[in-house]
């Protein structure tokens, strides 16, 4: 079945840097793949998604990047804030299953 | 309503209990999922309703666990005989769209279960 890797599992960084998480993975029918932000106590929520027909996808601070051959995808946060601060995961769903498969999570804390 | 809306936000049951958790999608989503998520661990996929129709159970970890959806809309995961490995919180998304390519999924704030 599919199975989601997601690196590195805590990142800290400075105000004002970039930050990258990175996910691999292994069905070759997956086709969406969605980034989630999930703050304490609340449920998880989407900030960014590409799809498999497109290799780079950028919303203001935010940007995902795809590599269709080599089954990775990342998120990239530039100009990082305090509020960033938070636990990040990705999915991929594959077209076969319809199921979508979360990595294991970062935590991302930004320093002020 | 405005979003995904669970009920109870926390559940503590002794070992052996049984458990009712609600789920209230957004209104008119076609489809219906439930998560499972470990301390520390993504959401694990659960099971998924398209309208009042069960179509993917594969997630469910025992027979324990039972999922309904009768009318389309509200859906209730209970869970019979509680372990302490049941300890997790549930979550519940909903999508507008139905089939395979579900679209954006909306998450509900989580049942947070603890099992003494």
């Amino acid at each position: 079945g599919e199975n989601v890797e997601q690196h590195p599992s805590t990142l800290s960084v400075q105000e004002g840097d970039s930050a990258v998480i990175k996910c691999t993975y292994s069905d070759s029918a997956s086709n969406y793949f969605p980034w989630y932000k999930q703050e304490l106590g609340k449920g998880p929520q989407l900030i960014i998604d590409i799809r498999s027909n497109v290799g780079e996808k950028k919303d203001q601070r935010i940007a995902v990047t795809l590599n269709k051959t080599a089954k990775h995808f990342s998120l990239h946060i530039t100009e990082t804030q305090p509020e960033d601060s938070a636990v990040y995961f990705c999915a991929a769903r594959s077209r076969n299953t319809g199921k979508l498969i979360f990595g294991q999570g970062t935590t991302l804390q930004v320093k002020p | 309503g405005a979003g995904v809306s669970q009920s109870p936000r926390y559940k503590v049951a002794k070992r052996g209990q049984d458990v009712a958790l609600r789920c209230d999608p957004i209104s008119g989503h076609v489809s219906l999922f439930w998560y499972q998520q470990a301390l520390g661990q993504g959401p694990e996929f659960l099971t998924y309703f398209q309208n009042e129709a069960q179509l993917d159970k594969s997630g469910l970890p025992s027979d324990r666990f039972f999922a309904e959806r009768p009318e389309g809309s509200v859906s209730t995961l209970k869970i019979q005989r509680t372990q302490q490995e049941d300890s997790a919180v549930y979550l519940c998304a909903s999508s507008r769209a139905g089939g395979l390519y579900g679209g954006e999924l909306f998450f509900g704030e989580g049942s947070r279960l603890t099992v003494l």
